[in-house]
């Protein structure tokens, strides 16, 4: 199905691990991000990617590394896992900016409950 | 730095009733405003966007007004119904901020069967 899906859905690891959280999206979308959702932060950009081979740090980017080869998938990366990073995750998606500086919508994934213990 | 702001935090209200969800930000220079429903446990539907040339916007029941100069949203439901208790978000997208979106901390509507 067309969309925007994450991987996995839910993932529970210890503090020091190396995570890998996965997005894939179909509809060939240039810009892809990620954000992470906590009590009393609300949602937190975290990276964000304009194209294939460009990415650029959002407010939260501290222990976290991304990359994007294709311009279908943007893995996000937990180098070492520690507990403030439990949180949801979630990825989205827009197309690219249109004429005159306007901006689409985001779409979003389902996103990926993460546990450190 | 933008802040985004949602009045009420929670809202209960009987089936059938027309509502009024509130969003003001500090910074009007704005590319558009996004609002989202969010189930619990789920991920976030987008349902309108309003562009920072526009007035409002309208899908359905669902109507968003935007006010630039003042910093305010609104997002009215027409005719609640129970399906529509879920957790509403508006976010900003902001000139000059790296595709950021600022996010509200949402308001939470249960519609009373």
């Amino acid at each position: 199905d067309a969309g925007i899906t994450q991987s996995p859905r839910y993932k529970i690891t210890e503090t020091g691990r190396q995570v890998t959280l996965m997005c894939h999206q179909t509809w060939s979308h240039s810009y892809m991000f990620w954000y992470r959702q906590d009590l009393g932060h609300g949602l937190r950009l975290i990276y964000y990617s304009a194209a294939a081979d460009i990415t650029d740090k959002g407010e939260v980017p501290d222990g976290y590394v991304v990359s994007r080869s294709k311009t279908e998938n943007f893995p996000l990366t937990l180098e070492s896992a520690t507990r403030s990073q439990t949180s949801v995750y979630f990825c989205a998606s827009s197309e690219s900016l249109l004429a005159g500086g306007v901006r689409n919508e985001q779409f979003f994934g389902p996103g990926t409950r993460l546990t450190v213990l | 730095k933008q802040e985004v702001t949602q009045i009420p935090a929670a809202l209960s209200v009987p089936e059938g009733e027309n509502l009024v969800l509130n969003c003001s930000f500090t910074d009007s220079a704005i590319y558009n405003l996004q609002w989202f429903r969010q189930d619990p446990g789920k991920g976030l539907t987008s349902l309108l966007l309003i562009q920072s040339s526009q007035r409002e916007q309208t899908s359905g029941r669902l109507n968003a007004s935007l006010d630039k100069s003042s910093g305010r949203s609104t997002l009215y439901i027409a005719a609640s119904q129970p399906g529509d208790s879920a957790t509403y978000l508006c976010a900003v997208d902001t000139s000059g901020s790296a595709r950021q979106l600022t996010f509200g901390s949402g308001t939470q509507l249960t519609v009373l069967p």
